[in-house]
């Protein structure tokens, strides 16, 4: 049974860190390239970050370029969000989803305030 | 970045109807491959999206044959058949061709 289970989400204040993990089993990991997609409070879904499967290429959208780092490791199955200079705007639930979209996660939902 | 709009449902809509949802791109989402690169997804509440439709027309695995996903380059439909209570839900489109890669905000099926 392929399953993802993201955590490492919580509160944090703006301009703050945070480090998501989506734990991954059922699959081969290091077959497939992973997302990052996030879900705001208004409920609009968001693509935040790609990774190859081997990891060597890497996309994001502007509203998180040069913030978010996404990586992996294939040797744990396991994947990375590493979110730094928070804003209020990255306040949503963060979903790791399989190469296709064929599977998703349950979420770990991030709030930034003070 | 490709727009995609979704409009909201009209009406609830009766068990056993049928419905059409619409989604649009700002942009041509058929590749040079011929492919045309739009997933339909359904987020049940409480829970994380389905992928049900992928490529514009073809079912993800395990998806009800009631599901079906057509469309040109730009217009697309989901169409669902003998609405059951399980489908409700809401319904987002989601285009691949470009990066960054956009959803659409989604529109709400309800029952009456």
């Amino acid at each position: 049974e392929v399953k993802l289970v993201e955590s490492g989400g919580g509160l944090v204040q703006p301009g703050g860190s945070l480090k998501l993990s989506c734990a991954t089993s059922g699959f081969t990991f290091s077959d497939y390239y992973m997302y990052w997609v996030r879900q705001t409070p208004e409920k609009r879904l968001e693509w935040v970050a790609y990774i190859s499967n081997g990891g060597g290429s890497t996309y994001y959208p502007d509203t998180v370029k040069g913030r978010f780092t996404i990586s992996r490791d294939n040797a744990k199955n396991t994947l990375y969000l590493q979110m730094s200079r928070l804003k209020s705007e990255d306040t949503a639930m963060y979903y790791c989803a399989r190469g296709d979209f064929d599977y998703w996660g349950q979420g770990t939902t991030l709030t930034v305030s003070s | 970045d490709i727009v995609i709009t979704q409009d909201e449902l009209s009406n609830p809509v009766t068990s056993g109807e049928s419905v059409s949802i619409s989604c649009r791109s700002s942009k041509s989402l058929l590749y040079k491959d011929g492919k045309t690169y739009l997933n339909w997804f359904l987020q049940r509440p409480g829970q994380s999206p389905q992928l049900l439709i992928y490529l514009m027309s073809t079912r993800a695995s395990g998806v009800s044959d009631r599901f079906s996903g057509s469309g040109s380059g730009t217009d697309f439909t989901l169409e669902i058949s003998r609405v059951k209570a399980e489908d409700v839900g809401v319904y987002y489109c989601q285009q691949l061709v470009e990066y960054p890669l956009t959803f659409g905000a989604g529109t709400k099926l309800e029952l009456k």
